[in-house]
């Protein structure tokens, strides 16, 4: 089926560094999103983006977090500076349409801040 | 169940075995998602039910949606090994657009 891709897989860096996580989605899709899970709990939604736009952020998206997609590239998710709190797995998701519709998720990628 | 302050479900089960997997939810959906997690992977729908279904079959599992309790349910019949995972329902609040919210998810051990 459809994937999504994330780069790097796991990523160590030390507090208030900047850190870009990247994701490939599914090549026709159009919209795009961002999920945080702490080890052991639930996935959280960050940010939803669609047409060069983030379209909703939750409380979790702070003023340190921005995403993009330039040029119909990776979807990228950039924290900076980054905190200890931000230490969790990371998925991205794209899905064809809006609204209901399935989310194709990537494998995540572990971010470790020391 | 799921939702709420709830920690982590753990289930264990034996092969072949009939499960069902309860998750309630707070804010208005017109859809409830299920999920499964398998280790070190992200999640992959295996089932939606929207809430002009009361049931809904795939294979070996079956969704069922309560919209007046707001809950759902997700039942696998004869359940195999290879059903180990963690499963999650998912909804899509209706004062949002194209965001799911998550339970906690139930984790699925099914044993030989």
């Amino acid at each position: 089926g459809p994937k999504v891709l994330q780069i790097p897989s796991h990523q160590i860096i030390d507090m208030g560094q900047m850190v870009t996580l990247n994701c490939d989605p599914v090549s026709n899709h159009l919209y795009f999103y961002w999920y945080k899970q702490i080890l052991g709990q639930q996935m959280e939604f960050l940010v939803n983006f669609y047409n060069g736009k983030v379209m909703e952020k939750s409380k979790l998206f702070k003023d340190q977090f921005s995403v993009e997609r330039p040029d119909g590239s990776y979807f990228t998710l950039k924290i900076q500076p980054t905190a200890l709190e931000d230490s969790a797995v990371y998925f991205c998701a794209s899905s064809l349409t809006g609204g209901v519709a399935e989310q194709f998720f990537g494998p995540g990628t572990r971010l470790t801040v020391l | 169940s799921q939702w709420g302050e709830e920690n982590l479900q753990a289930l264990s089960i034996q092969e072949g075995e009939d499960v069902t997997m309860n998750c309630s939810y707070k804010t208005y959906t017109t859809v409830v998602h299920w999920y499964r997690q398998d280790s070190g992977r992200g999640p992959a729908l295996i089932i939606l039910i929207r809430s002009n279904e009361r049931e809904k079959r795939s294979g070996r599992l079956r969704a069922t949606l309560d919209t007046s309790s707001q809950s759902s349910s997700l039942s696998i019949t004869a359940a195999q090994c290879e059903d180990t995972a963690v499963y999650f329902c998912a909804t899509e609040p209706s004062s949002s657009f194209s965001k799911l919210v998550f339970g906690q998810g139930t984790s699925l051990s099914v044993v030989p």
